[in-house]
């Protein structure tokens, strides 16, 4: 079975600073990989996956992750944050060659924390 | 717009209480999924649907059954509540492994 470690279950950063959020996951043959973001009191919301192509992928609010295979990494980056970044992210990942239901293995949680 | 609902965004209940989430989607998707959601713990899946009338268990399914008698419902059902069950709840429907999700119940059991 598929797990995914997210290794900060808290980052806090000042406004305009980078950061990143780092996701691992259990090695597989083949891999879907997703970051949903989480606002307070709100359902979660899709950021971004990698499916296949090319493995750098975007958000259109200025997220980006990186799929690297031989770390089984998926980690999110920002290179500015705002205010509104705050929220929890979740990474997830799915086997899809091996998934009845197209179901979602997910990470504990990294809560960004920015701070003006 | 894809769009989840459920049916209560707060709900206390007492223990021993028989208790009944309600989630809807509007997407026309043949899976649907129930998820809690606790500090540290990230989403573990109860149950899901991947067509009607048919579930199968994830990965925390006891204490809880569900239904699945329309496509675009998908209802959770505490038997008999317990204040282990305090939790948010979260439903979400998906097609090729994007999944929607509604605003979550937060459930306390008391």
């Amino acid at each position: 079975a598929q797990s995914v470690t997210q290794l900060d279950s808290q980052v806090p950063v000042f406004e305009e600073a980078p950061v990143e959020l780092r996701c691992n996951y259990s090695s597989s043959v083949s891999v879907y990989l997703f970051w949903y973001v989480q606002y307070p009191n709100q359902g979660l919301q899709l950021l971004l996956k990698y499916l296949s192509g090319s493995t750098l992928v975007e958000s259109i609010n200025g997220f980006e992750a990186e799929f690297n295979k031989s770390q089984t990494s998926f980690h999110l980056r920002k290179p500015s944050v705002h205010i509104s970044d705050t929220a929890e992210y979740f990474c997830a990942v799915t086997d899809p060659g091996n998934n009845a239901g197209n179901m979602l293995t997910f990470g504990g949680g990294t809560r960004l924390m920015v701070k003006p | 717009d894809v769009k989840v609902t459920q049916s209560s965004r707060y709900l206390v209940k007492r223990t021993g209480e028989k208790v009944f989430l309600e989630c809807v989607q509007d997407m026309d998707h043949e899976n649907m999924f129930w998820y809690r959601q606790d500090p540290g713990l990230g989403l573990r899946l109860i149950y899901f649907s991947y067509d009607v009338k048919m579930k199968e268990k994830g990965d925390i399914p006891e204490g809880y059954s569900v239904s699945r008698e329309k496509k675009e419902r998908f209802s959770l059902i505490l038997e008999s509540a317990s204040t282990n069950q305090t939790s948010m709840y979260l439903c979400a429907s998906s097609i090729y492994y994007e999944q929607y999700f509604g605003p979550g119940t937060r459930l306390t059991v008391t």
